[in-house]
């Protein structure tokens, strides 16, 4: 495929169940991001890793919420004991240069996102 | 990162130029303005980006007043499939750090047939 990739496309659970939300980045995309979008908001930016390593963390809304990518490619978001607040379409976008490089260029492709809902 | 100011809402004519403006007032000399969409049910998408000469791509052509304070996007014949929210973001160069883009709430320009 030559996008981003997301899945599942639509997942509902209850209140307190863990999720966990799959993302695939363009194939040889170094940096990915997770980002949230509630109903009506504009994008809020959760997680950045740079090849397996995610320099900075402090964008994920609680300690509910991690997240990893192995292999420098695939990562997954989980969101642990689930709340209605935690309700939103999660977007993931990968770029093919790290923030910084290419004189600032750091054109991101986004996925069609995963909706959560959350009863 | 610099805040920007758009207005909520613009309609534009089939086949006419849309011009969407993006205030930056307090934008410093080593951010960029980018340009993103996201039409209904998808992602966002990049559209353009500058730093302080104007710049034209496939998609659209973005103005950016000499004092970097402002800026315009335009579309030059826009479509039906145009309408959707436009994000206007101004983004340091982070140097290697992590910083991921911040969207406000970005105009809903709405394409009239």
């Amino acid at each position: 495929g030559a996008g981003v990739s997301q899945s599942p496309s639509n997942k509902v659970t209850e209140k307190g169940k863990d999720v966990e939300l799959r993302c695939d980045p363009i194939s040889g995309h170094t940096a990915l991001y997770w980002y949230r979008q509630s109903l009506g908001q504009g994008l809020e930016f959760l997680i950045y890793f740079q090849g397996n390593s995610a320099p900075d963390k402090s964008g994920l809304p609680s300690d509910r919420f991690s997240a990893e990518r192995t292999g420098g490619s695939v990562s997954t978001l989980t969101i642990q004991r689930t709340q209605q607040e935690d309700s939103a379409v999660y977007l993931c976008a990968s770029s093919l240069y790290p923030p910084g490089l290419a004189g600032g260029y750091n054109e991101q492709f986004f996925g069609p996102g995963t909706r959560l809902t959350v009863l | 990162d610099a805040k920007t100011t758009q207005p909520t809402s613009m309609d534009c004519a089939e086949g006419r130029a849309a011009n969407l403006p993006c205030n930056h007032s307090t934008i410093s000399g080593n951010e960029y303005v980018y340009w993103y969409r996201q039409i209904h049910s998808q992602g966002p998408q990049y559209i353009i980006h500058g730093l302080k000469n104007n710049e034209t791509n496939e998609m659209a052509s973005l103005i950016i007043t000499e004092d970097r304070k402002s800026s315009t996007l335009i579309l030059p014949h826009a479509t039906l499939r145009d309408t959707a929210v436009y994000y206007c973001i101004v983004r340091r160069d982070s140097g290697g750090g992590a910083d991921g883009l911040t969207f406000g709430k970005g105009t809903h320009l709405i394409i009239q047939p």
